[in-house]
């Protein structure tokens, strides 16, 4: 099965600090790779798809990159409202597994 | 605009079924998949499986397949997932999602809490 393994677990940073979560497959999804932001009480939200294509409506600060194994997801300057739980998920194959998530806090 | 609207809470005691239903409009059902994922308090995503509305082809999760069904019903563009022995760590809000296949979950229902508790 493929295995998803984010980090860090949770991270803490100011308003306008750099903010970069990666994401490592167990075996090659190619650019199979979606991040999902998800609010507290809130339904997950899609941000990203195809390991870097921003979907529609989502601020240009959030960025994604990588493919294969490694992925990556970058806020450009953190604003108070992008805290959340970050989820990465393989859709190239069976499970379709998600990353264990990000808490990202402002400090 | 597309939206996916799903059946409300439901309580259940250990050893029941559950069937929660999805219904989407805003786009043509049959040319997309819906993606069934769970969310237990407190935890991460989980997810369940999906069905092609176009073929009714299935891919369930190794954990609950030979428990759990889902369906698709193209006439009302309704998607079903019902859970089956239900124990008490399948309480959890269980979410329908877009996509499928090689397709990233883009919309999202609100979301079903289901609670299994004698």
């Amino acid at each position: 099965d493929i295995q998803m393994t984010q980090s860090p677990s949770s991270l803490s940073a100011s308003v306008g600090d750099r903010v970069t979560i990666t994401c490592r497959a167990n075996q090659g999804i190619n650019n199979y790779l979606a991040w999902y932001q998800q609010k507290p009480g809130k339904v997950p939200k899609l941000l990203i798809y195809a390991a870097s294509t921003l979907q529609s409506g989502v601020p240009s600060r959030f960025s994604g990159s990588g493919s294969g194994t490694d992925f990556t997801l970058t806020i450009s300057s953190l604003q108070p409202e992008d805290v959340a739980t970050y989820y990465c998920q393989n859709y190239n194959s069976a499970p379709r597994t998600f990353g264990q998530g990000t808490k990202v806090e402002i400090k | 605009q597309v939206q996916l609207v799903q059946s409300g809470a439901e309580v259940k005691k250990p050893g029941a079924s559950v069937k929660v239903s999805c219904k989407a409009s805003g786009y043509t059902f049959s040319s997309y998949g819906i993606t069934w994922v769970r969310q237990a308090p407190g935890q991460g995503l989980e997810w369940m499986g999906w069905i092609s509305a176009y073929t009714g082809n299935t891919n369930y999760a190794q954990k609950i397949e030979g428990r759990v069904t889902m369906t698709a019903d193209t006439s009302t563009s309704t998607a079903y997932m019902e859970l089956r022995s239900l124990r008490s760590d399948d309480t959890a809000v269980y979410y329908c999602t877009r996509g499928g296949g090689y397709h990233e979950s883009d919309y999202w229902g609100q979301g079903t809490l289901v609670t299994v508790s004698s």
